[in-house]
């Protein structure tokens, strides 16, 4: 089955104070990672998708990352405005397999 | 351009009572469409998709049941809620043959 783990839990940052969200995963056959930007309440927004190691996509302060068996999500100088919880799933075939998300609180 | 409307936006419900949740699309035809539920600090689950018209298919089982009666309209149902079904209600969408599901606003329903 497959599996996807997303670390830390939550993290806090202060504004300008770059770092990075892990998402680790077990899947058979990967047909795509994904990252979603999920606001309180509210649907998930389609951030990025990345398909083989060694792959990078980049939108304003966030760049993402894929391995063979991990992806990370880089926030470079965050601002408030980037706190949310970002959300890392792998699609084998049909389906999309989700972790539990990192929830990223910056502060001014 | 594509949009995907749910409703209710939050709903209670009583223990028993039955239960209806809409998604409709925009924009595009014979999408694949999907229903996840997210609890608390947990990943999205899914629990029904579909390729077409009266095509569904169930990935957990329980009291909940889905049904697509028009291309672009895919509705979450139950019989009798329990506690256990409180959550946000996510319907989501993408182009057949396509990678990335885009997902709605979604619905938060809690159960009494």
């Amino acid at each position: 089955e497959d599996q996807v783990t997303q670390s830390p839990e939550a993290l806090r940052l202060q504004e300008g104070e770059s770092s990075s969200l892990n998402c680790s995963y077990t899947v058979s056959g990967l047909r795509g990672l994904f990252w979603y930007r999920q606001d309180p309440g509210k649907g998930p927004e389609f951030l990025f998708t990345l398909y083989s190691a060694g792959e990078e996509k980049e939108k304003e302060r966030l760049k993402a990352t894929l391995t063979k068996k991990e992806s990370f999500l880089h926030i470079t100088a965050p601002k408030p405005e980037d706190s949310a919880t970002y959300l890392c799933a792998v699609r084998n075939d049909y389906k999309l397999s989700f972790g539990a998300g990192t929830t990223v609180t910056v502060r001014a | 351009s594509q949009t995907i409307h749910q409703w209710p936006a939050t709903l209670v419900q009583p223990v028993g009572s039955p239960l209806s949740l809409e998604c409709t699309v925009e924009g595009t035809s014979n999408p694949n469409l999907y229903w996840y539920r997210q609890a608390a600090g947990r990943g999205l689950q899914l629990l029904f998709y579909s390729v077409g018209i009266g095509q569904i298919s169930s990935e957990v089982p329980q009291n909940l049941s889905a049904s697509r009666p028009q291309d672009r309209q895919f509705i979450l149902s139950s019989k009798k809620l329990l506690l256990s079904d409180s959550g946000f209600y996510l319907c989501a969408w993408k182009v057949a043959g396509a990678d990335t599901q885009y997902f709605g606003p979604g619905t938060r329903l809690t159960v009494l």
